[in-house]
């Protein structure tokens, strides 16, 4: 069973206009950790956030917001105000394990933000 | 500057050729691990290392190798590539510990004919 789900495969927004990418896990450890990196077109992964199992406090970075909701396993990612440089393929990550040896990645979705 | 480098970035091969991908990290870190990339599939993890000489299997190892002989070094050796291996591969590396963030090189990216 896919540990990390992102339903979204691809989403097309027009530049200014808001957009949230989810993200749903699932794990039977009560201390993990979920991850956001961003891929873009050049390739390479961009680590965004890091947020624990036991803070479900939202946050803020610029335009950039989270949602950690441990009730329904979800960690969705808005977007405010997109930009074309926001063009990319995210991905959703879960780490587990004593020594989170156990990383893993949802399949991403990829977010295109047009002029 | 901290990094996470591997070689070659590009790569294209044949069927059955040896190949070895390079992969060193200089933050000293504990934990070091190697992806494949696929579309709609995300990331893969292939192997993991928690040490030198402690390495384990991810969720996709078959046909792959790999060694851990030194703590910044993290080499992913394919004995025998085949087409299905075909794929962009990432290096990453992290402190050890459940919650730390893992930093990745830049991929490489591997054709096999």
């Amino acid at each position: 069973a896919q540990k990390v789900t992102q339903a979204q495969t691809e989403i097309s927004v027009v530049e200014k206009e808001d957009v949230t990418l989810d993200c749903v896990y699932e794990t039977r450890d009560t201390t993990y950790y979920l991850f956001w990196y961003k891929q873009p077109p050049s390739g390479e992964l961009v680590f965004l956030i890091r947020r624990n199992s036991f803070d479900e406090q939202n946050e803020i970075s610029g335009r950039y917001s989270w949602n950690f909701q441990k009730s329904t396993s979800s960690f969705n990612f808005t977007i405010t105000a997109s930009q074309v440089v926001d063009s990319a393929v995210y991905f959703c990550a879960l780490s587990e394990g004593d020594y989170g040896q156990n990383f893993v990645f949802g399949p991403g979705t990829r977010l295109s933000v047009l002029p | 500057e901290a990094q996470v480098t591997q070689n070659p970035r590009y790569l294209i091969t044949v069927t059955g050729k040896k190949l070895t991908v390079t992969c060193s990290q200089n933050m000293n870190h504990e934990y070091m691990s190697w992806y494949r990339q696929d579309p709609g599939l995300g990331l893969r993890q292939i192997y993991y290392s928690m040490n030198v000489e402690v390495t384990d299997k991810g969720d996709v190892p078959e046909g792959y190798k790999v060694s851990r002989k030194e703590k910044r070094n993290f080499p992913l050796i394919l004995e025998s590539p085949s087409p299905n291996q075909t794929s962009l591969y990432f290096c990453a590396s992290s402190l050890l510990g459940v919650g730390e963030t893992q930093y990745f090189g830049p991929g490489t990216r591997l054709l096999v004919l």
